[in-house]
């Protein structure tokens, strides 16, 4: 089945800790993006890639990291210079044209102790 | 400056009734994208439905239809015939001509439905 994979959905990290969250699609799409969500409110922004090698910072890029060396996957670190990282963190992909819409996979939960 | 803004923070809807959701966006670009998205309580978002600025027909897709307003900047949702499952979150989200893939996301509406 096609479609976007994110592990794992629950994750629990100590304060200082960098924590890798995986993101893994086989779409063939061009695109990914990661956006995080916390309670009552939508999602914003961290990095998106449109190529592989290549990526942007996005509204809210402190404190996180991403690569895109292969076009199925686009992991984001979140390091221990994000001031607040418990949240919901989902990750995206489109393959552009004209509505270019974007398609979700189930999220991560991250929480920080 | 908030693009989207979606004013209901929660409804209660009885099943088989329709319900609309409000949106209104503010953007200069005169090319740009309104989606919405249906997030229940697993968490994953669900993609429902596309308007692009240019389009001269209201986008539909099943029980969806979007109600489009362009000169008061509105892109309002509409469920038909709600069911049980309807129950979630909807996020109202925009897309500017100029930024690539970048959706801004309104804060969300509520949807309870009741038997």
């Amino acid at each position: 089945d096609g479609g976007i994979t994110q592990s794992p959905k629950y994750l629990f990290r100590k304060e200082g800790q960098n924590v890798t969250l995986s993101c893994e699609q086989n779409l063939n799409h061009d695109a990914m993006y990661w956006y995080r969500q916390d309670p009552g409110q939508g999602l914003r922004l961290i990095y998106y890639s449109q190529i592989v090698n290549d990526f942007q910072k996005g509204d809210i890029a402190e404190g996180y990291s991403v690569s895109r060396e292969k076009k199925e996957s686009f992991p984001l670190t979140v390091t221990s210079a994000q001031k607040n990282p418990t949240a919901f963190y989902l990750c995206a992909s489109s393959m552009g044209g004209r509505a270019d819409t974007q398609y979700f996979g189930p999220g991560t939960r991250l929480t920080v102790l | 400056a908030q693009k989207i803004t979606q004013t209901q923070p929660g409804m209660f809807v009885q099943e088989k009734e329709a319900v609309t959701l409000d949106c209104t966006y503010d953007t200069s670009d005169p090319s740009y994208g309104l989606f919405w998205y249906k997030q229940p309580s697993s968490g994953e978002m669900i993609f429902l439905i596309y308007q692009g600025s240019y389009d001269q027909q209201n986008a539909t897709e099943g029980r969806y239809s979007l109600n489009f307003q362009k000169a008061r900047k509105s892109a309002n949702l509409v469920i038909s015939a709600s069911q049980l499952g309807d129950s979630a979150m909807y996020f109202c989200a925009m897309r500017e001509g100029q930024s690539w893939g970048k959706l801004q996301f309104g804060a969300g509406t509520q949807v309870v439905v009741t038997p």
